[in-house]
């Protein structure tokens, strides 16, 4: 079982809202990332971060924006949730070396 | 960008049967290929991952192929149970990154019939 924590796991906003969804581990790895699952199951990568003080956007545009302070945790931040925002985010890490990526079980929003 | 194409969307076979499902890649710089599954209401979990330099590997019931020249790799769950029922993601990581930086097929759903 893989120790990476997405909170909260369901959400639901109104649009306009500010909301920060939750992503730690313990693994102590270096690398993390935020994909976004749509109804129709495909996932994309949103942001990822290489360490401390870096973020990257990733291949799917996405209104949100994320900061890694500490190397556990990597918060995304919406600033004003709107409807469109309505998906599952999945939280994933990986090791300094190339190893696997361990998802997070996900925050299923929806904004109303 | 890297674009990965999985086939086939949905899956229904017999419990004991075996299933298939097949991936095309584009970028020939990707050198690793992850299979993820995911059951209802869970993230995705790996249950076998391969290596450009590796063209096939086994573990228990579940095995992948890789074709380099032909950018494409395959799962293969032999004796399938009720409990493989889920939804399969092939994935690549477009340019050669990280192995966590993936490009995901479009998902296969799976079901097994006891």
């Amino acid at each position: 079982e893989a120790d990476i924590y997405q909170t909260p796991r369901y959400l639901v906003i109104g649009t306009g809202k500010k909301i920060t969804l939750e992503c730690s581990q313990t693994m102590g790895h270096d690398k993390m990332y935020w994909y976004q699952q749509d109804p129709g199951m495909e996932l994309h990568l949103i942001h990822y971060s290489y360490g401390v003080n870096s973020t990257e956007k990733g291949d799917l545009s996405s209104e949100s924006t994320v900061s890694r302070i500490r190397t556990e945790h990597f918060p995304l931040t919406l600033e004003s949730a709107r409807p469109s925002h309505t998906s599952q985010y999945l939280c994933a890490s990986s090791g300094n070396v190339n190893t696997e990526a361990f998802f997070g079980q996900g925050t299923r929003l929806t904004v109303v | 960008g890297e674009n990965v194409e999985q086939h086939p969307s949905t899956l229904s076979v017999q419990e004991g049967d075996s299933a298939v499902i097949k991936c095309t890649y584009s970028d020939s710089a990707s050198n690793y290929f992850p299979w993820y599954k995911q059951e209802l209401g869970k993230g995705p979990q790996l249950i076998i991952d391969i290596r450009s330099n590796v063209g096939e590997k086994k573990d228990q019931r579940i095995a992948v192929t890789l074709n380099k020249t032909a950018k494409h790799f395959s799962l293969h769950i032999t004796e399938t149970q009720p409990e493989d029922s889920a939804v399969y993601f092939c994935a690549a990581n477009a340019g050669g990154t990280s192995y966590g930086k993936l490009t995901f097929g479009q998902g296969t759903i799976l079901t097994v019939h006891p």
